[in-house]
């Protein structure tokens, strides 16, 4: 079955620390890769989103991914986090092809010390 | 992209009592939508697909005649959580796909006292 895992599920950090977040999903066919982000008391927003190319893909706020075929890994990161990333980030996984049924990891909480 | 509004955003309700949720595309015409519902410190599942015009498509385990859902246009599908107990109590989520990605409506927080 498919799945998708993110094994931190809480992060701290202080600010300007570099991040990167976990995340390998489980599939055997073609991927689209996603990570979305939900700031406090806002709905889910994409950062991200892989589909084919070049795996290091670049999002907002300075985010950025790498996606290592070879270990199912699609992992988040940034150089120098700040106070204003606080909030919970979620990977996500599509068949490239039939349904666009997302499968999303259970998130993680990452807080950010001024 | 895709604007997605959801109401309410919050509502608390007794047991025994149905509640409807809506989910509004604003600025894009979704034949297809999808309702997701998120546990505290867990993902989001997805509970069903909703199809403009047509049923809906439902996961396995989720109750259809539990969760009415109805696309009954191109911008609004409804979620209606029937005879609501508290065990239903949780955050659903609508989305819209568009330019192979979703949009996600601000989610509706659901208590069932």
């Amino acid at each position: 079955a498919q799945s998708v895992s993110q094994h931190n599920h809480h992060v701290i950090l202080s600010e300007a620390a570099s991040l990167e977040l976990g995340c390998n999903y489980s599939y055997g066919g073609t991927v689209n890769l996603f990570w979305y982000v939900q700031y406090p008391g806002q709905h889910l927003q994409l950062l991200l989103k892989y589909f084919s190319g070049d795996p290091l893909v670049k999002g907002i706020k300075g985010f950025e991914a790498e996606f290592i075929k070879s270990k199912f890994s699609f992992n988040l990161r940034k150089p120098s986090v700040q106070w204003s990333d606080t909030a919970e980030y979620f990977c996500a996984v599509t068949p490239q092809t039939g349904t666009y049924k997302y499968i999303f990891g259970t998130g993680t909480r990452l807080k950010v010390l001024a | 992209g895709a604007v997605v509004s959801q109401h309410p955003s919050r509502v608390i309700c007794k047991s025994g009592t149905s509640v409807k949720i809506e989910c509004r595309s604003l600025d894009f015409q979704a034949t297809t939508m999808f309702w997701y519902r998120q546990f505290p410190k867990q993902s989001l599942m997805l509970m069903a697909t909703s199809n403009e015009g047509s049923k809906a498509t439902y996961e396995q385990g989720v109750e259809k005649d539990k969760f009415l859902i109805n696309h009954a246009s191109l911008t609004l599908s409804t979620l209606t959580v029937t005879s609501a107990h508290p065990e239903d109590s949780s955050f659903y989520i609508c989305s819209v796909k568009a330019t192979g990605e979703l949009f996600f409506g601000e989610g509706s927080r659901l208590t069932v006292l």
